[in-house]
């Protein structure tokens, strides 16, 4: 399945590195969003865009910084991380938020599993 | 309270068992429930909307209780496929009065031969 893609699949950085994480959808959805998900935790919403306007930054430290060009594609811009940031980073998107439950439907990409040493 | 909440499990069951898991939710006004499924190191995929009267897709069915505000998942005949963790997701609202979808913690099953 090639609905949503992520790249790097694993990255492994240090502390005073500088990163991106890209996602890209193919389903035509205009609502992206950015998931942190750590060990023994739920999943974490990070960031919501919704025709590239962002929605949602749920106290996400600045050294996560979020780019949405275009509905398509989205970008998690990292920086200075700290060891705890470590964890799988996942894209997903859904036709538009805040609509019907098909529309909130939301579909993943493989993730991004992050390493910061 | 949790917004969501799930029995993490694990659920440990024999081939061709029926096991049934619950999900609670918090916010009396939430509109749209889902379950997800999540392999180990892979992402979650939907498994099923919920809808108020309940539905059922070949061995899944899914329940809804507004009353109580709790959703139920059963499997039965089940599959070693069919290990996995189950996410239970549930909409709310942000400061911003936009909706979002809130993650239950997950429930692992785990099907043995």
């Amino acid at each position: 399945e090639t609905g949503v893609t992520q790249t790097p699949r694993h990255l492994v950085m240090g502390m005073t590195n500088k990163k991106s994480l890209k996602c890209e959808q193919h389903l035509g959805h205009n609502a992206m969003y950015w998931y942190k998900q750590s060990a023994k935790k739920p999943l974490e919403l990070m960031f919501v865009y919704n025709f590239k306007e962002q929605t949602e930054n749920n106290s996400v430290p600045s050294r996560f910084s979020p780019e949405c060009p275009n509905s398509s594609h989205l970008f998690l811009h990292l920086h200075t991380l700290q060891p705890e940031d470590s964890a799988l980073y996942l894209c997903a998107s859904s036709q538009a938020q805040g609509t019907s439950s098909r529309g909130e439907t939301q579909y993943f990409g493989p993730g991004t599993r992050l390493l910061v040493l | 309270r949790k917004e969501v909440e799930q029995d993490p499990g694990p659920f440990n069951v024999p081939e061709g068992a029926t096991v049934a898991f619950n999900c609670t939710y918090s916010n009396s006004a939430s509109q749209s429930f889902f379950w997800y499924r999540q392999d180990c190191r892979k992402e979650p995929k939907l498994l099923m909307s919920v809808y108020s009267s309940g539905n059922e897709d070949g061995r899944f069915t899914a329940q809804l209780n507004r009353a109580s505000q709790y959703i139920s998942l059963l499997i039965r005949d089940s599959k070693l496929s069919d290990s996995a963790t189950y996410l239970c997701v549930v909409n709310a609202f942000n400061a911003g009065n936009n909706r979002k979808l809130i993650w239950g913690l997950g429930t692992s099953l785990a099907v043995n031969p």
